[in-house]
């Protein structure tokens, strides 16, 4: 099962909004609400961001906020801050034969 | 507040078996809700789950790994456990274990992860 497809890097300004795309098939992100994206800083442990598509863990910023149109789930981050700068990590149920998968991660620069 | 806490050699041969065990604390393993992971990260590269298990000892692994995974779980140390057998280079990875939320579903909360060295 090949991973989700994620942009190697994604850029943006101080206070600007951005996106991450995550493209999966239908037989993984088209199938199921079972999308999480996680946060992982440089040497850290991967942070949950969301999971079932859209659903905010207590303590993750409002200015997060995540969505999914068919094979594609979306992660957008608002009002740019420094600290966003991190790796951004999506992953997918992919049935009862391969299970979780993840994207390759998206290097989120703040300019 | 649960934690999660990788211990084990950090440096495995090509050809034998590399040995990981997580300590939870914080949170019984004996829960209904949880299934307990293994994702592990090679150096500079992505994400991938190894396999999740939970505390009655069911178990699913990734299909790529499973000829090579076995986990366990221990609930009178609150500990769950990872073996990978024949490893090569290409297993030089940092392995986290993690908390599963139900099966099949999202990892709330992760060991700080600990890197294994596959290495003569």
């Amino acid at each position: 099962q090949s991973a989700l497809t994620q942009p190697a890097s994604v850029s943006g300004s101080l206070g600007q909004l951005i996106t991450i795309s995550c493209t999966g098939t239908s037989s993984d992100v088209g199938s199921y609400n079972l999308v999480s994206w996680y946060q992982q800083q440089p040497g850290k442990a991967p942070k949950l961001m969301f999971y079932e598509v859209n659903k905010r863990p207590s303590g993750v910023s409002n200015r997060f906020s995540a969505s999914k149109s068919g094979n594609t789930a979306s992660l957008t981050i608002s009002g740019l801050q420094a600290e966003d700068e991190a790796e951004y990590y999506c992953s997918s149920y992919a049935g009862s034969n391969t299970f979780t998968i993840f994207g390759g991660g998206s290097y989120l620069t703040v300019l | 507040q649960v934690q999660l806490q990788e211990s084990g050699p950090r440096l495995a041969k090509p050809s034998e078996t590399l040995s990981l065990t997580c300590s939870v604390s914080g949170g019984s393993i004996k829960s209904d809700t949880f299934y307990w992971a293994w994702i592990r990260q090679p150096p500079g590269r992505g994400l991938e789950w190894i396999g999740s298990i939970y505390y009655s000892g069911s178990r699913y692994y990734n299909p790529s790994l499973k000829s090579r995974v076995t986990m366990s779980v221990d609930t009178s140390k609150n500990q769950f456990s990872l073996m990978m057998r024949s490893v090569t280079a290409a297993d030089t990875a940092v392995y986290f274990c993690a908390r599963e939320v139900g099966s099949n579903s999202y990892f709330d909360s992760w060991g700080q992860g600990t890197l294994v060295t596959v290495s003569s």
